[in-house]
C-alpha cells in the first residue's frame, strides 16, 4: 500500500535561518507531489506541485522554494526564514490521473 | 479558475443533533468535489467524494454530500454527530484527475455535550 511521510513534526527556527523539510512517499511510482501551508484561520493554501523529476511549478510568490530530486521525493525550503513563514506544511501526492490527494501528517513551523 | 467556498467558520453543535456544512464552488469546467476532515496536528482525511453518477455521495463516519450542479454547491450532512467529530472539515474541488486540488478555507465543527 501507498504511504507518506512527511518530517520533522515541529520545528521552532529564527528568524533568517534556512528551512528544508522533506516529504517522501512510498509505495506508488511517478506521484504527483504537492505542499500546502495552512496559516492559522485561513485554510490550506497550496503552494507548490510536481508532475515528474525536476518539475516544480509554484503557485505564490513567496519566500519558499521546492524541489523533486527524486521521483518520490519532494523537499520545501527556504534561504532566510521570515515570521510570516510560520504556519502547518503539508505535504501530498496524487496518482497520475488520480481523483483525490493522500496528505502526510504535516509540520508544524514556528519561526521566532 | 476554480475556487471554493465555505459559508461558515465555526458551526457549534449538541451531540445527537443533525449538522450540516456548506460548500459552494466556481468553475467553468466540470470538476471532482471532495470533502476532508482534519484532527488537531493532524493531515487530512478524505471523507467522500464526488466523481459522477449519483448526486448524493456517502462517506466515511456516517458523512453524506450531495451534489447540486444549479446551485454549484456541495453540502456536508450528518444526521447525528458525536463528541468524536469535533474537527475541521475542508471542501475542495480538482479538474481533469486530482491534478490540482484547491481547498476551502474550512469550517470547523464543534459538538458540545
Amino acid at each position: 500500500s501507498q504511504t507518506i511521510h512527511q518530517w520533522p513534526a515541529t520545528l521552532v527556527q529564527p528568524v533568517g535561518s534556512p528551512l528544508s523539510l522533506e516529504c517522501t512517499v512510498e509505495g506508488t511510482s511517478n506521484p504527483n507531489l504537492y505542499w500546502y501551508r495552512q496559516a492559522a484561520g485561513r485554510g490550506l493554501q497550496l503552494l507548490f506541485y510536481s508532475v515528474g523529476i525536476g518539475q516544480i511549478s509554484s503557485e505564490v510568490p513567496q519566500n519558499l522554494s521546492a524541489s523533486r530530486p527524486q521521483d518520490r521525493q519532494f523537499i520545501l525550503s527556504s534561504k532566510k526564514l521570515l515570521l510570516s513563514d510560520s504556519g502547518f506544511y503539508l505535504c501530498a501526492w496524487a496518482g497520475q490521473g488520480a481523483t483525490e490527494a493522500f496528505f502526510g501528517q504535516g509540520t508544524r513551523l514556528t519561526v521566532v | 479558475a476554480q475556487s471554493v467556498t465555505q459559508l461558515d467558520s465555526q458551526v457549534p453543535v449538541f451531540e445527537e443533533a443533525p449538522v450540516e456544512l456548506r460548500c459552494n464552488y466556481s468553475s467553468s469546467v466540470s470538476v471532482y468535489l471532495f470533502w476532508y476532515v482534519q484532527y488537531p496536528n493532524q493531515g487530512l482525511q478524505l471523507l467522500l467524494k464526488y466523481l459522477s453518477g449519483s448526486t448524493l455521495v456517502k462517506g466515511i463516519n456516517g458523512f453524506e454530500a450531495e451534489f447540486n450542479k444549479s446551485q454549484t454547491s456541495f453540502h456536508l450532512r450528518k444526521p447525528s454527530v458525536h463528541i468524536s467529530d469535533t474537527a475541521e472539515y475542508f471542501c475542495a474541488v480538482s479538474v481533469g484527475g486530482g491534478f490540482k486540488t484547491i481547498f476551502g478555507a474550512g469550517t470547523r465543527l464543534f459538538v458540545k455535550a
